[in-house]
């Protein structure tokens, strides 16, 4: 079975950083696409970033373009979200999602983490 | 970005009747060159991750039970449960996956009447 299991959320405080992973099992990790998408607590899904299978391209949603980065390693089915210069409206769950992709078009997301809080708040 | 919009925000349905969600972009989401439209649904319930139920706008996933259905083209998009279950409470997005930046509808919540 797919697995996608999130770890790395927490309590930060503005302006501070904290780093997510994603450890995926269960499928062929390099052949994926990997997306973040986070929900703010009682709000909507939003797309953050996502990469491409080997790691080539990534594309952010405007509000953390400069702020966050998106990386993985294939070794190790990880996938990561460094997240810097963090704000209060980046408090969410925030899930990663894996979707295949044809000639280098990304399609939906066809599984889906659990989800890890992060809190950003003084 | 490619704005999606989902209405009603809100449904209440009796057991047994039919819910109908739709949803629009701002722009197309369909593939000329291969006629498919890149939209997709998921459903939510409370305290659980998101899950695919279809995707080129009318493909159900494996094991999505046939009461759900999707439907449209270009711009303009339903699901459709045609006999609402206790099971199907839950909020429903629409995405689009046609641009680079994805983006998803706001979400309509169903619930039992």
């Amino acid at each position: 079975d797919v697995q996608l299991v999130e770890s790395g959320g927490g309590l930060v405080q503005p302006g501070g950083s904290l780093r997510l992973s994603c450890v995926a099992s269960g499928f062929t990790f390099s052949s994926y696409w990997l997306s973040w998408v986070r929900q703010a607590p009682g709000k909507g899904l939003e797309w953050v970033a996502n990469i491409k299978d080997d790691a080539t391209v990534t594309s952010y949603v405007d509000s953390v373009r400069g702020r966050f980065t998106i990386s993985r390693d294939n070794a190790k089915n990880l996938l990561y979200l460094q997240m810097n210069s963090l704000r209060a409206e980046d408090t969410a769950v925030y899930y990663c999602a894996s979707s295949i992709a044809v000639s280098g078009v990304e399609y939906q997301f066809d599984s889906w983490g659990q989800g890890t809080l992060v809190t950003v708040s003084s | 970005d490619i704005v999606m919009t989902q209405s009603p925000d809100s449904l209440a349905v009796s057991l047994g009747e039919r819910a109908t969600i739709n949803c629009k972009s701002s722009q197309s989401v369909l593939y000329t060159s291969n006629n498919k439209n890149y939209l997709a649904w998921y459903q939510q319930k409370p305290g659980q991750p998101p899950k695919l139920l279809i995707s080129w706008a009318s493909a159900r996933e494996s094991g999505v039970p046939d009461r759900f259905s999707g439907s449209g083209s270009g711009t303009d998009f339903t699901l459709t449960i045609s006999s609402l279950q206790a099971e199907d409470v839950a909020v429903y997005y629409c995405q689009q996956y046609y641009d680079t930046l994805k983006t998803f509808g706001p979400g309509t919540k169903v619930d039992i009447k």
